[in-house]
């Protein structure tokens, strides 16, 4: 079975600071990851996926994120932060194998920055 | 390209009535879409996937006659929650896959928050 776990609920961080979000998963069958972002009362905007390939993966608004199977984390990870990164974070895994595989979520980090 | 669009984005209904939430892809044909639940502040919850054309697919512990779903085309998925109680307050939210593409590169749409009173 595959499950997701975000560590931290709550992430806060200052303007111009590292922004890191950790996301470990578990999977039986080869990963595909996913980091997504939701802004209050809105629906979720994909930032990044992890499907074969090079390992680091690099998404919008400055996110990446790093596959490492041997520590089974897809950690979320921008340099330096903006007033506009404040949101509620989700990781998420392919559910099952194949075409018909869904994506099952992680709890969320909802991250803050201040000024 | 690639959006989903909810209608309506809020809705306030009262117990024991029906409410109507649809979901379209406006520029791609989804054979696919998917339906989920939010509580506040907590994670996405798979109701149902539903496929154009035939029955949807049902979460454990999702009543199936409770949350309707109809799929009667390819850019047009709908969520019918019957005879509504208070506890069906929530945001939902639906996601649509193209064609085309494997189900887990999905779209979402911004959600319909509804509260029942």
């Amino acid at each position: 079975a595959q499950s997701v776990t975000q560590l931290g609920s709550h992430v806060s961080v200052s303007e111009g600071a590292l922004v890191l979000l950790r996301c470990n998963y578990s999977s039986s069958v080869p990963p595909y990851l996913f980091w997504y972002v939701q802004y209050p009362n809105q629906g979720l905007q994909l930032l990044l996926k992890y499907t074969t390939g090079a390992t680091l993966v690099k998404g919008i608004n400055g996110f990446e994120a790093e596959f490492k199977k041997s520590e089974t984390s897809f950690h979320l990870t921008k340099p330096s932060a903006h007033m506009s990164d404040a949101a509620e974070y989700f990781c998420a895994v392919r559910r099952g194998g194949g075409s018909q595989g869904n994506l099952i979520f992680g709890k969320g980090t909802k991250l803050s920055v201040k000024p | 390209g690639a959006v989903v669009s909810q209608h309506p984005s809020w809705v306030i209904c009262k117990s024991g009535t029906s409410v109507k939430i649809e979901c379209r892809s406006l520029d791609f044909q989804a054979t696919t879409m998917f339906w989920y639940r939010q509580f506040p502040k907590q994670s996405l919850m798979l109701m149902a996937t539903s496929n154009e054309g035939s029955k949807a697919t049902y979460e454990q512990g999702v009543e199936k006659d409770k949350f309707l779903i109809n799929h009667a085309s390819l850019t047009l998925s709908t969520l019918t929650v019957t005879s509504a109680h208070p506890e069906d307050s929530s945001f939902y939210i639906c996601s649509a896959s193209p064609t085309d593409r494997l189900h887990y590169e999905q779209y979402f749409g911004p959600g319909t928050r509804l509260t029942v009173t």
